[in-house]
Order: structure tokens, then C-alpha cells, then sequence
């Protein structure tokens, strides 16, 4: 079945950029998502890309994906202490429509 | 616009007493709704889905259940809770693309 992996945890400093990395393995998944959950609220969508694509931007965020690898990422430029949460990678089941979920990484900002 | 409500926000409930948690959307009419539960340090697991009023599907076997009486009320339930049933309980519903829109979770606790 499809599976979903992301890195647990990432520390890194106020004003440096961060990049969260994950894999999955359903090689006909249409779109790939990248939620933020703040703690103790729901998960907010932060962007999404189309299969067909190798890159997104959106202001500060850059999402890259490699097919090849099944391998996507997000990088957050000139990171700030409000960007500290839980940040999960999401494919979409191609038969369902339904979303599979990473496990979430921890971003941590240090100022 | 579209809005999802969920409450209560945090409920700690007693081993074997039941659980009733709602989740309603506005804005919308028969939109897909999900039910995700996220343990403590782990992941977003998919528990239900409803793709109509009385439709539910099961992702994982358990010990709760889930109705949708009407087209934008979803209820998740259980007769009598377990201790490992302790976890944020987010619902979500899905109407287009961006998908899964998410509430802000209720987070059970049970002792």
C-alpha cells in the first residue's frame, strides 16, 4: 500500500533557511501537499503541487519534487520563530482521492 | 466561504464511558468528510470517511464508529472508550482542490 516518510525532526536557526524531506511510494499519486499544524490547532494548508511539476514557489516556500526518487521537499527561506511546528507531506491516492500522510516533522526555529 | 466547526475543543473522558465528538461544515453542500485521529508524537491516521449521508467507510478496525445523519454533520462515537482511544481527533471535510480543509481537533484524554 502507499506509505508516506518524513524525517521526525529539525532544528535550525532563526534567518537560515530550512528543508523538510520527504518520500513516498505511489508513483501515480496526482498531487503531493504540504500541511503546517500549529500546536494544538488543526493543519493549515501550506501549498501543493501537481505531478507534472518539479517546482513550486510562494513567497518563502519552495517546493521541489522528484518522480524519479518519489522524493519531495520544502524549503523555507529566511526562517522565523512562527514557523515552529509540525509540517506534513501528504500524497493523494490516485483511486480514492483519498490523502496519505508523512508522520510529521518537527520544524524547531531557534532565535 | 466555507467554515468547519468541531467541538468540544478537549474532553477528558473516564475507561469505559461513551464519546460523542461533532464536526459540521457550513458553506457547503455534500461535501466528502473524513475523520483523522493523531497520537501523541505519531502521525495522521485516517479512521472514516463519508462521501454521503449514512455512507461511512472504515479505514482501520477499532473501537469507534462514525455517522453522518445529515449531509453536513459528522459524528464519531464510541459505546465505551479505551485508554489507547486517548488522542487529537481532527475532522476534515474536502469539497474540491485544495483538498481537506481541517478543523481544530478535539483533544480526548481518557483516564
Amino acid at each position: 500500500g502507499e506509505d508516506v516518510e518524513q524525517s521526525l525532526f529539525l532544528s535550525v536557526r532563526e534567518g537560515d533557511s530550512s528543508v523538510i524531506n520527504c518520500t513516498y511510494t505511489d508513483s501515480s499519486s496526482t498531487y503531493l501537499y504540504w500541511y503546517k499544524q500549529e500546536p494544538g490547532a488543526g493543519l493549515q494548508l501550506l501549498t501543493y503541487i501537481f505531478s507534472n511539476m518539479d517546482m513550486k514557489q510562494d513567497q518563502r516556500l519552495t517546493v521541489l519534487l522528484n518522480k524519479k526518487d518519489k522524493h519531495l521537499s520544502l524549503r523555507i527561506a529566511d526562517t522565523q520563530t512562527g514557523d515552529s511546528a509540525i509540517y506534513f507531506c501528504a500524497e493523494r491516492d490516485y483511486n480514492t482521492g483519498k490523502l496519505i500522510f508523512g508522520q510529521g516533522t518537527t520544524l524547531q526555529v531557534k532565535p | 466561504s466555507q467554515t468547519i466547526h468541531q467541538w468540544p475543543a478537549t474532553l477528558v473522558q473516564p475507561v469505559g464511558s461513551p464519546l460523542s465528538l461533532e464536526c459540521t461544515v457550513e458553506g457547503t453542500s455534500n461535501p466528502n468528510l473524513y475523520w483523522y485521529r493523531q497520537a501523541a508524537g505519531r502521525g495522521l491516521q485516517l479512521l472514516f470517511y463519508s462521501v454521503g449521508i449514512g455512507q461511512i467507510s472504515s479505514e482501520v478496525p477499532q473501537n469507534l464508529s462514525a455517522s453522518r445523519p445529515q449531509d453536513r454533520q459528522f459524528i464519531l462515537s464510541s459505546k465505551k472508550l479505551l485508554l489507547s482511544d486517548s488522542g487529537f481527533y481532527l475532522c476534515a471535510w474536502k469539497g474540491g482542490d485544495p483538498p481537506l480543509h481541517f478543523g481544530n481537533g478535539t483533544r480526548l484524554t481518557v483516564t
